[in-house]
This record gives C-alpha cells, sequence and structure tokens, in this order.
C-alpha cells in the first residue's frame, strides 16, 4: 500500500517571502500521480498543482512550484512571493495511474498548516 | 457549473441515529469517493466506486454503506451513528486522466 508522509505539522512565513512544504512518499509503482491540495477555512478542498510521475520536469503554477525527487520519493512544494491568501492547511496525495486496482483513488499525506504572517 | 454537490452541510446526530449523506457529480465522471477527514489524520477513504454498479471498500469503511444509485450519484449511510462517527466528510469524483473534484464537505457531530 502506498503512504505520504507530511512531516510539518505548521509553517509559518511572512508576506512576500518564500516557503517550502516538505512530502515523502512510499510505493512501489512506477507511474502515478503526486497532488497538493489547498484546504481554506471554507473547507473547500483546492487543487494546487499536479505532477505526473513520468515527467522529469518539474510542474509550475504561477507562484507555485514542486520540486519532485523520484528516486527519493520526494515531493515538496514551494510557495513564492508568500500572500495572505496562501493561509490554509495543504495535503500532499498520491494517486495511482493504475485505475484498475485503485480505481483513482487518492492517499493523502496528514497536512501541514501554513500561517502567512503580514 | 455546480461540480461535486453534497448535503447536507452540517449534521448534529444522537448516537445510534441514522442518517444518509447524499453526494452528485455533474462531469460525467466514472469514478465517486466517500473520504472523512480527522485532525492530524488528512482525508482517509471510506468507500468508493470506480464505476457505475461498483462499489468497494476503503481504509476506514466501518460502520458504513454506500450506494451509487446511478453515475452522478454516490451516497454514503451511517446506519447507527457513532461518536467515533464525527468527522468532516467529503464526496469526490474523478474521470480517467483528471484530478480528484470534491464537494464543500459535511461536518457532522454525534453525541
Amino acid at each position: 500500500a502506498q503512504t505520504v508522509t507530511q512531516s510539518q505539522p505548521e509553517m509559518s512565513v511572512q508576506e512576500a517571502e518564500t516557503v517550502t512544504l516538505s512530502c515523502t512518499y512510499d510505493t512501489s509503482e512506477s507511474d502515478y500521480y503526486l497532488f497538493w491540495y489547498k484546504q481554506p477555512p471554507s473547507r473547500q478542498m483546492i487543487l494546487v498543482i499536479r505532477q505526473e510521475a513520468y515527467k522529469q520536469q518539474n510542474a509550475t503554477e504561477n507562484r507555485f512550484s514542486v520540486n519532485f525527487q523520484k528516486a527519493a520519493k520526494s515531493f515538496s512544494l514551494k510557495i513564492s512571493d508568500s500572500q495572505l491568501g496562501d493561509a490554509a492547511m495543504y495535503f500532499c496525495a498520491y494517486r495511482s495511474a493504475f485505475m484498475e486496482t485503485s480505481g483513482s483513488r487518492l492517499t493523502f499525506g496528514e497536512g501541514t498548516q501554513l500561517t502567512v504572517n503580514p | 457549473n455546480a461540480g461535486v454537490t453534497q448535503t447536507p452541510k452540517f449534521q448534529v446526530l444522537k448516537t445510534g441515529q441514522s442518517m444518509t449523506l447524499q453526494c452528485a457529480q455533474d462531469m460525467n465522471h466514472n469514478s465517486m469517493y466517500w473520504y472523512r477527514q480527522d485532525p492530524g489524520m488528512g482525508l482517509r477513504l471510506i468507500y468508493y466506486s470506480a464505476s457505475e454498479g461498483t462499489t468497494d471498500k476503503g481504509e476506514v469503511p466501518n460502520g458504513y454503506n454506500v450506494s451509487r444509485l446511478n453515475k452522478r450519484e454516490f451516497s454514503l449511510r451511517l446506519e447507527s451513528a457513532a461518536p467515533s462517527q464525527t468527522s468532516v466528510y467529503f464526496c469526490a469524483s474523478s474521470g480517467r486522466g483528471s484530478p480528484s473534484a470534491f464537494g464543500s464537505g459535511t461536518r457532522l457531530t454525534v453525541v
């Protein structure tokens, strides 16, 4: 079974600075997807960024980028120029690419609560 | 564009009561899921339905039942609620190659 670990329960950053959230995972599969989701106080789960394991290039979405290290099974999220609206719980998640074995379900980490200080 | 709609948003139950959480998606996704979210544990899969007509247990299925009524709808039933089922519940759906879309969650308290 796959596992996802987020070792930082809480992180804080000053507005306009950069912060990196860590995530490690364990799997025996070769083809999979990794995601970062943001959950603000509204409870809504918002997709931040997605990475396909077969792609060597790190995904980027505006101020959000990832550092994907497949051999090390590491998938960190970097938030640049942090804004007050970035304050939220962030979840790392894994999904197998083999639908017949998993139904595309997500395995989540425990979450990292990010505080942005003005 | 509704996406994934789940009801109710909040519910308080007494121990032993039953209830059904409803979920519907309008994205023509094949797969649907129910997760529960507890502090410090992320989201854990309760049940899922990879396609219409099929359902399977996830990590934490005990105390729950599900029904995939049709392609759009996937309900979660608590037959006899227990305080350990106090949690936030999320319905989600996904299609081949697409990331999961989530409902807005149901906060359930069992007293």
